[in-house]
């Protein structure tokens, strides 16, 4: 059972566009969902997080978008730059509760300059 | 101030054979996640650990895969008569503690594993 469902597997944009990643899950309990940044070779690395009370979480280019009721949230990059090509993946785990985090299978975002 | 190691960053196993990865958490850091990376896959969770203690083994295979984060020293985890199918990317996580803001998970570069 997949409990975070990630779109698109793949997509390409051009330099100064928006990237839009979309991630829903199913579990109702849980109440983190951060993003990672991985480049080939590397390490998932911590993007930006955001809780369900609130709706949208911003930082710099980067914006979290979360629709609770739907049980959906999303990744907005914008003015996308050649050095945001990596995968990005979405996942979500209990902040106060610890554990293991549930990831999407990972979005491959090529900027094109 | 070293993030979180892992070691070897490439290990390379004949069937059969046994696989050991280790993983240093970043100081300060008692919580230690072992997840494995399929190619084009996202990060599957294998195993939870606080020193001296297996919180969450639920995605750990039954047979064949062992992992433990003793009182000193790093973290393993132990892949006995290795297949191929075990031909992966390992990655280690670590954090402060479990709750809150401090459960931030932070990384290691990963050890790649692949089985001939």
């Amino acid at each position: 059972q997949q409990q975070v469902k990630q779109s698109p597997q793949s997509l390409i944009v051009q330099k100064g566009g928006i990237s839009i990643i979309n991630c829903a899950y199913e579990n109702t309990a849980f109440d983190y969902f951060p993003w990672y940044q991985q480049f080939p070779g590397k390490g998932p690395a911590l993007l930006i997080a955001i809780r369900p009370d609130v709706s949208e979480k911003k930082e710099g280019r980067f914006t979290i978008s979360f629709n609770k009721s739907a049980k959906q949230f999303s990744l907005h990059i914008m003015d996308s730059q050649p050095g945001d090509s990596a995968t990005y993946f979405c996942a979500a785990s209990f902040y106060t509760n610890a554990g293991k985090s549930t990831f999407g299978d990972g979005t491959t975002l090529t900027v094109k300059p | 101030n070293a993030g979180v190691m892992q070691n070897p960053r490439h290990l390379v196993r004949r069937r059969g054979q046994e696989a050991r990865l280790r993983c240093s958490p970043m100081k300060g850091h008692s919580h230690v996640y072992w997840y494995r990376q399929l190619p084009e896959e996202g990060l599957k969770f294998m195993v939870y650990l606080q020193k001296e203690n297996i919180i969450d083994e639920s995605g750990m295979p039954k047979e064949r895969f062992s992992a433990e984060f003793p009182k000193e020293g790093p973290s393993i985890l132990r892949i006995q008569q290795v297949v191929r199918g075990d031909s992966a990317a390992y990655f280690c996580a670590s954090s402060f503690s479990g709750q809150g803001a401090n459960n931030e998970q932070f990384f290691g570069p990963g050890t790649r594993l692949t089985v001939l």
